[in-house]
C-alpha cells in the first residue's frame, strides 16, 4: 500500500525566510509525486509535480521541491516566504497513469508579518 | 476555459437519507475522481471514473456509489446518510491521470 507522511501539523515562518515543507512518501515502483495547497473553504490547486527527470521541480508561485530516492522526500520549499502563502498543503503520490493518489494529511503553513 | 465545477455547494441532510453530489470536468477531460475530505484530514480516494466506467475504488463502502455521463460530469450517490459521512466532497479531473485539477467541493451535513 502507498501512503505519504507529513511530520509537521504546522509550520511558521516569518515573511521574506525560507520556507520548507516536509514529506515522505512509501509506494511501490517509480513514485509520481504531487504537492497541492488548500486555502479555506475552497478546493486543492495544483502546486508541482515530479514525474522523472530533474530532482529539483519548479512549480507554481515560487514554489519548488526537491525529490530525494534515497531518503524518499519530496519537500516543498520557497526561497522567500510570503503572508499570503499561509494556507494547508497537501503532499500526494500514486504509482503513475490512472492509479489512485494518497494524500498527506496536510501541513499548516503560518507566515508571520 | 471553466475549471472543475460541483454543485450544489452545500447540502444539509437528516441520517438515513439519501444525497446525489455532481461534478463537471475541465474542459478536454475525460477521467473523473471523488474524494472525501473530513474535517483537519487529507483527502481520502473514494473512486474514479473513466469512459462511464468505474476503473479504481477506495476503501469505501457500497453505499458510496457514482456515476459518469458521456459528457464525463459525473454523480456521486450516498445512500443511508451517517453522521461520518458530514465532510467536503472533492471531485477532480485529469487527462493523463497525473495532474487533477480540483473542484472547490461540495460541503455536506449531516444531522
Amino acid at each position: 500500500a502507498q501512503s505519504v507522511a507529513q511530520p509537521e501539523d504546522q509550520v511558521n515562518v516569518a515573511e521574506g525566510n525560507p520556507l520548507t515543507v516536509k514529506c515522505t512518501y512509501s509506494v511501490s515502483g517509480n513514485p509520481y509525486l504531487f504537492w497541492y495547497v488548500q486555502y479555506p473553504n475552497r478546493g486543492l490547486q495544483f502546486l508541482l509535480k515530479y514525474i522523472t527527470g530533474d530532482n529539483l521541480v519548479k512549480g507554481s508561485y515560487g514554489f519548488e521541491a526537491e525529490f530525494n530516492k534515497s531518503q524518499t522526500s519530496f519537500h516543498l520549499k520557497k526561497p522567500s516566504a510570503l503572508v499570503s502563502d499561509s494556507a494547508l498543503y497537501f503532499c500526494a503520490v500514486n504509482s503513475g497513469g490512472y492509479q489512485k493518489v494518497t494524500f498527506g494529511t496536510g501541513t499548516k503553513l503560518q507566515v508571520i508579518p | 476555459d471553466a475549471g472543475v465545477t460541483q454543485s450544489p455547494t452545500h447540502l444539509i441532510k437528516t441520517r438515513g437519507q439519501q444525497v446525489t453530489l455532481r461534478c463537471s470536468p475541465k474542459s478536454g477531460h475525460d477521467t473523473v475522481s471523488w474524494y472525501q475530505q473530513a474535517l483537519g484530514q487529507g483527502p481520502q480516494f473514494i473512486f474514479q471514473y473513466y469512459e462511464e466506467e468505474e476503473r479504481q475504488r477506495g476503501n469505501f463502502p457500497d453505499r458510496f456509489s457514482g456515476h459518469q455521463f458521456p459528457n464525463y460530469s459525473s454523480e456521486l450517490n450516498v445512500n443511508a446518510l451517517l453522521l461520518g459521512d458530514s465532510a467536503l466532497y472533492l471531485c477532480a479531473s485529469s487527462l493523463d491521470g497525473n495532474e487533477q485539477y480540483f473542484g472547490p467541493g461540495t460541503r455536506l451535513t449531516v444531522t
